[in-house]
């Protein structure tokens, strides 16, 4: 089982804002990163270093965390943000990655 | 532009032994970064399999304990994978990627797209 929870789905109105939340105890020790899938494709790192982005990952993109809870949001969500988006940290031990079981967002 | 392609059997019997290879091209992998293999079942989430730098220095799922094996050709510029024993449970999309470990950060910072691997008699 995933030591990170992720709820399973999530859907946001096109144009307005979604958070997608990522909670474990390893949270508390080392910070979040955010990927995003899409069939076919090779999965895209969209947050780095705790809130970065790396080059051509739009502003709307961002991130944020309180205690074992990590969170992506994206303001102002487009078609194309429809994706799995799934978190990812060193576990507790800090030898090890873990990764969320995912969030399927649906941009309505 | 740096890309890097999966390859190998996507049809593999139980109880064999899975290798797939990884070609990286647009930067030697001897240059430094960590590489590794993440696997998605159908309809689950991601796994991290494990991840070597050409020091020598590995890290690996424990969950997939003695079964994982992964290794850099750098006169080839490939990371492989070898898994062995395998059951239906092993049927996934295999990722490889490149790992950044900049101070306490661990990030995949580019990945491959990936290649379905089914095991089935």
């Amino acid at each position: 089982s995933s030591e990170l929870t992720q709820d399973p789905a999530v859907s946001v109105a096109l144009g307005q804002t979604v958070r997608i939340t990522c909670q474990g105890d390893s949270l508390r020790s080392f910070s979040a990163t955010w990927y995003q899938l899409k069939p076919g494709q090779a999965p895209l790192l969209v947050i780095f270093l705790k809130d970065r982005r790396p080059s051509g990952i739009p502003d709307r993109f961002s991130a944020s965390s309180s205690g074992d809870t990590a969170s992506l949001t994206i303001t102002g969500a487009q078609a194309e943000d429809e994706a799995d988006y799934y978190c990812n940290s060193r576990d507790s031990s800090g030898h090890h990655l873990v990764f969320g079981g995912g969030t399927k967002l649906t941009v309505l | 532009q740096v890309q890097l392609q999966e390859s190998g059997p996507g049809l593999v019997k139980p109880s064999e032994t899975l290798s797939l290879t990884c070609t990286v091209t647009g930067y030697s992998i001897r240059s430094g970064y960590y590489w590794g293999w993440i696997r998605q079942p159908p309809g689950k989430g991601l796994e991290w399999m494990g991840s070597v730098h050409q020091s020598g220095t590995n890290y690996q799922n424990a969950s997939l304990k003695s079964r994982v094996s992964i290794s850099l050709d750098t006169s080839e510029n490939q990371l492989s994978l070898k898994l062995t024993s395998l059951t239906t449970a092993d049927t996934a999309v295999y990722f490889c990627a490149r790992l950044s470990i900049t101070g306490g950060w661990w990030y995949f910072d580019l990945w491959g797209r990936g290649t379905l691997v089914t095991v089935s008699s």
